[in-house]
């Protein structure tokens, strides 16, 4: 079946950094995604890892994916109060939908 | 100019009435798509549209109907609304695999059935 899990909340202090974990069940999926939402505002694409890689780097975001296990992993560096949001992981299996996981809300403490 | 354009931003209705969100894009892009989302529950697709002529059901399109007017415009129906259709609702638009691999999502209407 489709199914992509999140765990639902992460705190973390200001300047540590955040892991944000999902778990997708479709190998098929040639994209694996990392979306952001802030408040009041729609999903706004953060990365994306290709199913042939093992990890991107783009700045304070690293990607890891681990396609034996079927996990995706976000870090993310130096965390700010403006990290604060949801992060949805998706996949794309085939080539017409995306499938969101249920979204990691990350606080950051100041 | 917003991409993804979701009117109307915000809507209380009572239940058993009718009621329609529509989504407009300036992106040219193909495909349409409307997801609702739930608080624990992520994003869950309804309905998702490769063209003016090809509709075809999400997961959880009971109770909702979707008119595809145009390469721009999606528009999705509650055709007796309830309340457990109380949601924040998603339009999304994305350009074919070979062309790119973004989704574009609108800002959501949130949407309260009484």
């Amino acid at each position: 079946g489709e199914d992509v899990e999140q765990s639902l909340f992460l705190s973390v202090r200001e300047g540590d950094s955040s892991v944000i974990n999902c778990t997708y069940t479709d190998s098929s999926s040639t994209y694996l995604y990392w979306y952001k939402q802030e408040p009041g505002a729609g999903l706004q694409l953060l990365t994306y890892i290709f199913s042939n890689m093992d990890m991107k780097q783009d700045q304070r975001l690293t990607v890891l994916l681990n396609k034996k296990d079927k996990h995706l992993s976000l870090r993310i560096a130096d965390t700010q109060t403006g990290d604060s949001a949801i992060y949805f992981c998706a996949e794309r299996p085939g080539t017409y939908k995306y499938i969101f996981g249920t979204g990691t809300r990350l606080k950051v403490l100041a | 100019d917003a991409d993804v354009t979701q009117t109307p931003r915000n809507r209380i209705t009572k239940t058993g009435k009718r009621i329609m969100l529509e989504c407009s894009q300036t992106k040219g892009h193909d495909r349409m798509y409307w997801y609702r989302q739930d608080p624990g529950l992520g994003l869950r697709l309804i309905y998702y549209s490769f063209d003016v002529k090809d509709i075809n059901k999400g997961e959880i399109s009971d109770g909702y109907s979707v008119s595809r007017q145009a390469q721009a415009k999606f528009s999705l129906s509650l055709e007796s609304a309830i309340p457990n259709q109380t949601a924040l609702y998603f339009c999304a638009t994305s350009d074919s695999p070979d062309r790119g691999t973004e989704a574009f999502f609108g800002q959501g209407t949130r949407l309260t059935v009484v």
